[in-house]
């Protein structure tokens, strides 16, 4: 079993919809992050949370909102979909400063 | 702004051969470099990392990083016909609350049989 879990992992949506991304781990990394990889754009950071207490927004969080439910859960919310948040979506963790990213499968979403 | 730039590619290498890929950042409180594998729809998994200026090797992988000018390169010696993938070049900046790792966009290498 994948260390850090998303789903789904693929998703049709319509536009206004509102959609939710789930994200687990097993790493007990404390650190759990959202990017989204669009073609010709790399990876760009969303929002990221070092406890559960603490959530802060990316790069890019316009449109998106999370959660970090526990130690190991973080979802993204899109509260009203739209076509250009059409993306490959990365949940990542990490243990502490300094140190590597860890991916999950990615959700692959399509906003119609 | 932080920004960490690659060439964007492709890049073609013959079997066999040595690929360089190379990568600029522009925040000088980058404290670690990484450098990942992504292969077309998967998620990105880490090659190498690098905090020290100077050369770092691991089997056929060396990272390269130069703090003065700012500069981190990773080189596949021997390179083969799996190694094709897109190379990711990331920065993160340690403390001052700020976190998650600035990507660039990415080095797509094709290791030609």
């Amino acid at each position: 079993d994948a260390d850090v879990t998303q789903t789904p992992r693929n998703r049709i949506t319509k536009t206004g919809k509102r959609i939710m991304l789930e994200c687990s781990q097993t790493k007990g990394h404390d650190r759990m992050y959202w990017y989204r990889q669009d073609p010709g754009l790399g990876l760009r950071l969303i929002y990221y949370s070092f406890d559960v207490k603490d959530i802060n927004k990316g790069e890019i969080s316009d449109g998106y909102s999370v959660s970090r439910q526990a130690q190991a859960k973080f979802s993204l919310s899109l509260e009203s979909a739209i076509p250009n948040q059409t993306a490959l979506y990365f949940c990542a963790t990490s243990e502490r400063d300094n140190t590597e990213a860890f991916f999950g499968q990615g959700t692959r979403l399509t906003v119609v | 702004q932080k920004e960490v730039e690659q060439n964007s590619g492709p890049l073609s290498v013959p079997e066999g051969a040595i690929a360089s890929l190379n990568c600029t950042y522009s925040d000088r409180g980058s404290q670690s470099f990484f450098w990942y594998r992504q292969y077309s729809g998967k998620s990105p998994e880490l090659i190498m990392f690098i905090y020290s200026n100077g050369d770092k090797e691991d089997g056929r992988f060396t990272a390269q990083l130069n703090k003065a000018s700012q500069y981190v390169s990773l080189l596949i010696r021997d390179s083969q016909p799996s190694d094709s993938a897109t190379y990711l070049c990331a920065a993160r900046i340690s403390g001052g609350g700020a976190d998650g790792l600035t990507f660039g966009k990415g080095t797509h290498l094709i290791i030609q049989p």
